[in-house]
Formats: structure tokens, sequence, C-alpha cells
């Protein structure tokens, strides 16, 4: 069975920092990996995924994120955060074999003006 | 173009009752999957229908059942609820079954097992 872990619960910082959140899968096969965020009373959005090709790939809001295979990775970048980037963070995976996506427990990012 | 919709938006409920959840998925979407997020953690997928079949099933027990009308929309039914189930219930549909076809959520029922 796949399954995701993301490492930080809690991230605070302030403006202008730059941010990395963590995300480590554990799947033998071929995976999709996505990105999605929760805003404060909003529903969840995709942020970005990958599928195959460049390892780095560029979402919305300046995100981006880079897929590591031998360290089944996919952390989660942002070179300057805004107050408005205060929101729960959730990493995915799904396998080719299914359709199901399996989520970490999120990180809860509050960016301090 | 209406996204996913779900009702309704909140509900409280006692133990050993049962509970109806409703999703009409975005316009074009014809596979829906339904999901559990409990308080602090990441979503849990309960089930996937398509073509009104349940196609993927996650580690939910039979009190979790659902169905999928002609119109794509859908409904997620719990029985015997108990305490362990308050929790938020996400829908989310995409245009078939796919692994490339992005899953777009709705809002969200928040259910409440008092």
């Amino acid at each position: 069975a796949q399954s995701v872990s993301q490492h930080n619960h809690h991230v605070i910082l302030s403006e202008a920092a730059s941010l990395e959140l963590g995300c480590n899968y554990s799947y033998g096969g071929t995976v999709n990996l996505f990105w999605y965020v929760q805003y404060p009373g909003q529903h969840l959005q995709l942020l970005l995924k990958y599928f195959s090709g460049d390892p780095l790939v560029k979402g919305i809001k300046g995100f981006e994120a880079e897929f590591i295979k031998s360290k089944f990775s996919f952390n989660l970048r942002k070179p300057s955060v805004q107050w408005s980037d205060t929101a729960e963070y959730f990493c995915a995976v799904r396998s080719n074999a299914g359709n199901m996506l399996t989520f970490g427990g999120g990180t809860r990012l509050m960016v301090k003006p | 173009d209406a996204g996913v919709t779900q009702s309704p938006t909140h509900l409280i409920k006692t133990r050993g009752q049962q509970v109806t959840l409703r999703c009409s998925p975005k316009s074009g979407h014809d596979t829906v999957s339904w999901y559990q997020q409990a308080l602090g953690q990441g979503p849990q997928f309960i089930f996937q229908y398509y073509e009104e079949e349940e196609r993927q099933r996650g580690n939910f027990p039979d009190r979790f059942s659902g169905h999928q009308f002609p119109n794509y929309s859908s409904e997620l039914n719990v029985n015997a609820l108990l305490l362990g189930d308050s929790a938020l219930y996400l829908c989310a549909s995409s245009p078939g079954l796919g692994p490339s076809n992005e899953q777009f959520f709705g809002p969200g029922t928040r259910l409440t097992v008092l």
C-alpha cells in the first residue's frame, strides 16, 4: 500500500522568507504526485502536479516542486512567501494502478505580515 | 461553470443513526470519489464511482456505501454512526478514470456525531 509522509505539521514564516515543505512517499511503482492547498474557509485546490518528464514542476502562485525518485521525495518550494500563502498544504500520491489519491497529514503554514 | 457542489454543508447526528451526503460533480465530469478528512489529518479515500458502479474502495467498513445516478451525481451513506465518523466528507470529480485526470474537490460536508 502506498503512504505519504509530511515532516512538518506546523510552519511559521515571516513574509519574504523562503519555504520548503517536505514530502516523502512509499510506493515501488510509477506514481503521479500532487500538492494541494486549502486556504482558510475554502476547498482543496491543486497547486501543481507531476506525471512524467522534467522533475522540476512549476505550479500556480509561484510554487514549484522537485521530484527526486531516488529519495521518494516531492518537496514543495517557494522563494518568497506572502501573507496570502497562509493555508494548509497537502502532498498526495496516485499510483498508475488506480485512481485513488493518498494524502499526507498536511502542513499548516502561517505567514506573519 | 459550477464546480463540485455538496449538500448539506453541516450535519449533526447521534450515534447509531444513518446519514446521506450528496455530491454534484463539475460539469463534464463523470467520475466521483469520496474522501473522509478527520480533524488535523489529510483526506482518506473512501471509494470511487464511475458508470454507476463502485470502481475502487479504500479501507472503510461496509457501513459506508454509495451510489451514483445516471446524471453522475452521487450519494454517500453511512449507517450505524460512530463518534469516530465525525469528519469533513469531501467529494471530488474528474473526467473519467484515467490517472492523468485531475480531481476537483467540493467544499465538503462537516458531519458531527454526538
